[in-house]
């Protein structure tokens, strides 16, 4: 079962708006609205900061945001900061098997 | 709060079984709304799902690690466990363990990980 479709890298500078795209079928980001996204700096675990599509954890900035199209949902983060240089990774339940596929992480970096 | 922690063996030989123990504190392993997941990330890499294990012993695993995995959980330590068979270099990853929402497969609350390297 292939992972999910993200960009290998994506780029903003400082106050800019960036998105990450996260492609999959209709087995899984498409046919539910089961689609996280999790942040993951050097060294450390992953952590979410959106789950089912586009709600955020208490906690987590509301620069922040996820959305769904067809079978491609997106992470958009506003007002870039230098400290949301990071991997993202999404996340999606499936009906297949594993009942969990990742993306293959998009590296942001903060120009 | 809710905490994980891995723990095992940072260095295992080829061919051999790796053993993983993940203990939940802060809260119940028991939780009928939570699965109790395995993942890894080889270096430089993305995050693989392993498999996962709910209270009652169900388990899930990824089709591609199956004939190798097993996932228990021990509810009266509050503690689940990962058995990796058959071991190869290409094994060689962080493993982290995961509490995940069931139904929506949220992983919600993140173990800090631990590098598992496989060599002769």
């Amino acid at each position: 079962q292939s992972a999910l479709t993200q960009p290998a890298s994506v780029s903003g500078s400082p106050g800019q708006s960036i998105t990450i795209s996260c492609t999959g079928t209709s087995s899984d980001v498409g046919g539910y609205n089961f689609v996280s996204w999790y942040q993951q700096h050097p060294g450390k675990a992953p952590k979410l900061i959106i789950y089912d599509v586009s709600t955020r954890p208490s906690g987590v900035s509301d620069r922040f945001s996820g959305s769904k199209s067809g079978n491609t949902a997106s992470l958009t983060i506003s007002g870039l900061q230098a400290e949301d240089e990071a991997d993202y990774y999404c996340g999606s339940y499936t009906r297949i098997s594993t009942l969990v596929l990742f993306g293959g992480g998009t590296k942001l970096t903060v120009l | 709060q809710l905490q994980l922690q891995e723990s095992g063996p940072g260095l295992v030989r080829p061919s051999e079984t790796l053993s993983l123990m993940c203990t939940v504190s802060g809260g119940s392993i028991s939780s009928g709304s939570h699965y109790w997941g395995w993942i890894r990330q080889p270096p430089g890499k993305g995050l693989e799902w392993i498999g996962s294990v709910f209270y009652s012993g169900h388990t899930n695993y990824n089709p591609s690690l199956k004939s190798r995995v097993t996932i228990s959980i021990d509810t009266s330590k509050n503690q689940f466990s990962l058995r990796l068979s058959s071991l190869t270099a290409a094994d060689t990853a962080v493993y982290f363990c995961a509490r995940v929402k069931s139904v929506t497969m949220t992983l919600n609350v993140w173990g800090p990980g631990t590098m598992v390297t496989v060599s002769s």
